[in-house]
This record gives structure tokens, C-alpha cells and sequence, in this order.
């Protein structure tokens, strides 16, 4: 059982590169959610999915996209990245019957 | 939207003594968790606790929620324990949570 799977863990970007970030979940938990850590800055919300093919903006949505085709994945993505976007990236998973989260390990995203 | 307070932010202890992390909060919530973030960068879940009290061995957790507060309890602290604990919130059970910045705790041998 290995919870919620982040791949990478580490990337370097160049200013105006894309990428996508993966999460992959096998808890069969409805709900999945994105954040980005900075310094002194705490986790912070950037879009999250209450279903398969739903997904909603958080507090930080400008420059990334989101999208849920499957249950156990959630993709973020990153069109045009700029040196703003330097972060590490969590997803988290949880469910109707126990709103508890469960993270992944992180990505940490630097861009140059 | 929700403000979360969380407070010391910096703590510093010796092995074997209890600590008490609080957690204010500005609206009313129905979901209110307590993560502990370790030296190498994972999030633990520790308690999901909207109200009332729960224990996990040597952790413990109450939340007063007319009273907007909540706080976590770390009895015999070990050098493990050591890390960020982070306290988030919302009003709906599915919406993303609001963090606080977090109480940095470092448990010295």
C-alpha cells in the first residue's frame, strides 16, 4: 500500500518551460488537493478535486492548471514556468468517511 | 477566508519534557487537523479533531470549537519529535484546508 505517490521528487526548470507534476493515489480516496510550501510561508492551497472529472481553484491558483481524468490521479501542471513558482509542491488525498489528509512526499520544483 | 494562528513559533526543549502548541482560529470550522512536518520534509497526519479530545500514545489533542482554539499536547518529548507542527482548518469537509505557519519544535538530546 503505498498512499500518495509523487513523481518527480525533484526537478530544475528553465524560466518559460513547462511540466507536469503527477499524484497518484491507491487508497480509492475521493478527494485530492495540491499546495505549495515557501519559507516562513506555511502550506498553501492552489487547486483541489472532489471528484473524478471536477476540480476547483484554492488560494493560490494563477499560472498552474489541474486535471483529474482517472480517480487515483491528479495532475498539475505548469505552462510557463517562472522563478515565482520555486516551491516544494505536496498533494494530499482524502475520503468521505474520514476527512483525515495523507500527503505525499513532495516535489521540490526549482526555477532558474 | 479562515485565519490560523499558531503559537510559539519556535520552541525549544529537552529531552523528556511535555509541550503544549496552540492553534487560534478566526471562524467557526468543521474540520480542523494537526500535521507534524519531520526533519527530512514529510507530513504526518497526526489528529483530525473538529472538536473535542483524542489521544495517540504520547500525543494529545483538544479543540474548543466556541472558542475557536485547539491545542496539541507532547508529553516525554523525544529528539523524533522534533520538526514543524502544523495546525489547518476549514468550514466544509471537502474544501482544501487553511494552514498556519507552523510551531518549529526541536527536542535537544
Amino acid at each position: 500500500n503505498a498512499g500518495v505517490t509523487q513523481t518527480p521528487k525533484f526537478r530544475v526548470l528553465k524560466t518559460g518551460q513547462s511540466m507536469t507534476l503527477l499524484c497518484a493515489q491507491d487508497m480509492n480516496h475521493e478527494y485530492m488537493y495540491w499546495y505549495r510550501q515557501d519559507p516562513g510561508m506555511g502550506l498553501r492551497l492552489i487547486h483541489y478535486s472532489v471528484g473524478e472529472g471536477t476540480t476547483a481553484k484554492g488560494e493560490v491558483p494563477d499560472g498552474y492548471n489541474v486535471s483529474r481524468l482517472k480517480k487515483q490521479n491528479f495532475l498539475l501542471g505548469l505552462e510557463s514556468a517562472a522563478p515565482s513558482q520555486t516551491s516544494v509542491y505536496f498533494c494530499a488525498s482524502s475520503s468521505l468517511s474520514n476527512y483525515g489528509y495523507t500527503f505525499g512526499s513532495g516535489t521540490r520544483l526549482t526555477v532558474v | 477566508g479562515i485565519q490560523v494562528e499558531q503559537s510559539p513559533p519556535d520552541l525549544i526543549l529537552q529531552e523528556g519534557a511535555n509541550s503544549t502548541l496552540r492553534c487560534n482560529f478566526s471562524d467557526s470550522v468543521n474540520n480542523l487537523q494537526w500535521f507534524h512536518q519531520n526533519p527530512w520534509g514529510q507530513l504526518i497526519n497526526l489528529f483530525y479533531i473538529p472538536s473535542g479530545t483524542k489521544q495517540n500514545g504520547r500525543l494529545s489533542a483538544t479543540t474548543v470549537a466556541t472558542e475557536r482554539y485547539s491545542l496539541l499536547y507532547i508529553s516525554s518529548s523525544q529528539t523524533t519529535d522534533s520538526g514543524v507542527y502544523f495546525c489547518a482548518v476549514n468550514r466544509g469537509g471537502a474544501d482544501g484546508l487553511t494552514f498556519g505557519k507552523g510551531t518549529h519544535l526541536i527536542i535537544q538530546p
